[in-house]
């Protein structure tokens, strides 16, 4: 069974650009959460969406927003770039979306603002 | 602000050596706690799913244990070896919160 991919892995971009990172989930998992680390930050936890929907959020500013598709792959949108918005961020994928279930990380997206 | 706390933040042992680490969490509405290991350039890696009071889980050289009551979680490495050399985070669910609080991990470092 193919793992979680994101793409790109790298990216570069300016201060006021806007970013869209993309994410596909494990083969038949509904649940995809996105994460932000930053240098000395544990993992953020941005957003959660199931079957299309957002279920969950961080405390994030609008500039961050995301979607999910039906077939699961989700999208994270980041407009307006700040300096601090340069950190690597996550995708998580579970099967049935319970939080007690395992959840399976992608290798990330590592933007950096310049 | 709900905190999850890790400590130490790094450990440097020599192969071989046992060592442990702990994960402090809230004790109120607890729900769930995870254990990942992240090697450098790779993607966090699921170890547990702790759910109970009193769990203790095994893989191998590594356990963990969950002490809900006090909010606390332990994790265990017997004879550690080189290829453990990773960050070991944990992250904790509340009950109705739906959303995992990580902490910022302990460091391993093994040495041959």
């Amino acid at each position: 069974k193919a793992g979680v991919t994101q793409t790109p892995r790298y990216l570069i971009k300016t201060r006021g650009q806007q970013v869209t990172l993309s994410c596909s989930p494990i083969s038949g998992h509904r649940s995809v959460s996105w994460y932000q680390q930053t240098p000395g930050q544990g993992l953020q936890f941005l957003f959660e969406y199931f079957s299309e929907t957002q279920r969950n959020k961080g405390n994030f500013p609008g500039r961050f927003s995301g979607r999910q598709f039906s077939n699961s792959r989700s999208e994270m949108n980041v407009s307006t770039l700040e300096l601090g918005d340069s950190a690597l961020y996550l995708c998580a994928s579970r099967g049935g979306g319970g939080y007690q279930e395992t959840q399976y990380f992608g290798p990330g997206t590592r933007l950096l603002v310049l | 602000i709900l905190n999850v706390e890790q400590s130490p933040q790094s450990l440097h042992v020599q192969e071989g050596d046992s060592t442990n680490f702990t994960c402090s969490f809230p004790s109120s509405n607890f729900y769930a706690l995870h254990w990942y290991r992240w090697e450098t350039a790779k993607s966090p890696e699921a170890l547990f799913v702790m759910t109970l009071n009193g769990d203790e889980k095994k893989k191998g050289r590594i356990s963990a244990t969950l002490n809900t009551k006090e909010g606390y979680s332990y994790l265990y490495i017997k004879g550690s070896q080189p290829e453990d050399s990773a960050t070991y985070l944990c992250a904790f669910l509340r009950y109705n919160f739906n959303k995992f609080y990580f902490g910022s991990g302990t460091k391993l470092n093994v040495k041959p």
